[in-house]
């Protein structure tokens, strides 16, 4: 069955960097798209952006693009997340989300969520 | 890259019928036919309802439906039950490799 497993949580304090990782199992790792979305506590979903786990190649929300960065280690079949010049409006939890073998496929499966922190 | 417009809050009994709305842009949902909607309860995850607009995962319950005219996507609950309660997003892909959520509605079960 397909799990994301993600990494624990995390306290950061302003203008620090995070790197989250999720690691796939239970399906053929470069075949799939992976999300990275977040939700600030009592917010809403905020998708952040894509990323193909075969080339590498990706996709950022505007709003995020130049402190935001998405990679892939094919071996270990884990993506990662990297949010730079961290703000205090950056605390949230992010979720890796599998989508499909499509670019503009639905988001199916979700990890268990990481929770970063920014607090000085 | 603006979030699509969702009613903070739709409640219904029992029974009764809801739709929850997704208003968009001929960018993001007018364009497409891949609004997705997705329910959250809290603490957990998401979970997918409906997808490609009108589509159902299977195992999920026939009482979700999904619709679009326009720019605008509905999911419309039919026969309400008290573990419906939760908070609905809908997300539509925006072109460029991109997607964009919803602001997020509060479904209240009375």
């Amino acid at each position: 069955q397909v799990q994301l497993v993600q990494s624990g949580a995390e306290v950061k304090k302003p203008g620090a960097s995070v790197k989250v990782s999720c690691k796939a199992s239970g399906y053929t790792f470069t075949s799939y798209y992976m999300h990275w979305v977040r939700q600030a506590p009592g917010q809403g979903l905020e998708w952040m952006g894509i990323i193909n786990p075969s080339g590498g190649s990706t996709s950022y929300a505007q709003k995020l693009q130049g402190r935001v960065t998405m990679t892939r280690d094919t071996s270990t079949s884990t993506v990662y997340m990297e949010l730079s010049s961290l703000r205090s409006e950056d605390t949230a939890v992010y979720y890796c989300a599998r989508g499909t073998t499509m670019v503009r496929g639905v988001i199916v499966y979700w990890g268990q969520g990481t929770l970063v922190t920014v607090s000085s | 890259q603006s979030a699509l417009t969702q009613p903070a809050s739709v409640s219904g009994s029992p029974g009764q019928s809801i739709t929850i709305s997704c208003t968009g842009t001929s960018s993001d949902v007018g364009s497409y036919n891949l609004v997705s909607w997705y329910q959250q309860h809290p603490g957990k995850a998401p979970k997918l309802m409906i997808y490609e607009g009108s589509k159902r995962p299977s195992g999920v319950s026939n009482r979700f439906s999904g619709s679009k005219s326009g720019n605008t996507a509905s999911l419309t609950i039919s026969g309400l039950q008290a573990e419906d309660e939760a908070d609905y997003y809908c997300c539509s892909y925006a072109g460029s490799s991109t997607s964009v959520f919803g602001g997020g509605t509060k479904l209240t079960v009375l």
